[in-house]
């Protein structure tokens, strides 16, 4: 199967605050998990991705850990701002396959 | 670099109608993938096309189709519409090659389909 669930499905928090977002995936051969942001009424961009030989990265404040075992892999935003209000996808490669199965999305709100 | 671009950006149809998208992906990407966004579905694949040929398709009936030029240019065809087919159609290019070598995603900014 190629199921990407994601929750929340909302998650408001106050700014300064962390956020966390944690997806989980059904297909044991996917080894690539991005995570894309879409800003209201905006294309998704990819924010930060990591591949199924590393456990966690980082950028700046925003970080993913990954868990195979598991099969579950989480977003960590720190210091949250107003800008980082958006919708988050994460998702996973499919198979072999150059695709990707992507969770529903979850609305992050920042409360100023 | 110009970015992914998508055309049109919005289109009315009726139920039965026809209608075709076009996606000019970055220049030197050659795969091109089809994602359709609903509220609350999040993304669905739809098919993803490399050098001229469709390498991947997802879940969705015959009436959706696509193709892929020499130039790298895509089109997707959605043929007697539906209600249900209303929906953001979002186009992403990648510098994949191989068909493992899944990598970044460009999205264009999408074609908003209303079907009345």
């Amino acid at each position: 199967g190629e199921n990407v669930e994601q929750h929340p499905s909302t998650l408001s928090v106050q700014e300064g605050d962390s956020a966390v977002i944690k997806c989980t995936y059904s297909d044991s051969a996917s080894n690539y998990f991005p995570w894309y942001k879409q800003e209201l009424g905006k294309r998704p961009q990819l924010i930060i991705d990591i591949r199924s030989n590393v456990g966690e990265k980082k950028d700046q404040r925003i970080a993913v850990t990954l868990n195979k075992t598991a099969k579950h892999f989480s977003l960590h935003i720190t210091e949250t701002q107003p800008e980082d209000s958006a919708v988050y996808f994460c998702a996973a490669s499919v198979g072999g396959n150059n695709r990707l199965a992507f969770g529903k999305g979850n609305q992050v709100v920042v409360i100023p | 670099k110009a970015g992914v671009t998508q055309t049109p950006r919005y289109l009315i149809k009726t139920r039965g109608q026809q209608v075709t998208l076009s996606c000019s992906p970055i220049s030197g990407h050659r795969s091109v993938s089809w994602y359709q966004q609903t509220p609350g579905q999040g993304l669905q694949f739809l098919f993803e096309y490399f050098s001229e040929t469709q390498r991947n398709k997802g879940n969705f009936p015959g009436r959706f189709s696509g193709r892929q030029f020499s130039n790298s240019r895509s089109e997707m065809n959605v043929s007697t519409l539906e209600l249900g087919d209303s929906a953001l159609y979002l186009c992403a290019s990648s510098l994949s090659s191989g068909a493992t070598n899944t990598g970044e995603l460009f999205f264009g900014e999408g074609s908003r389909l209303t079907v009345l």
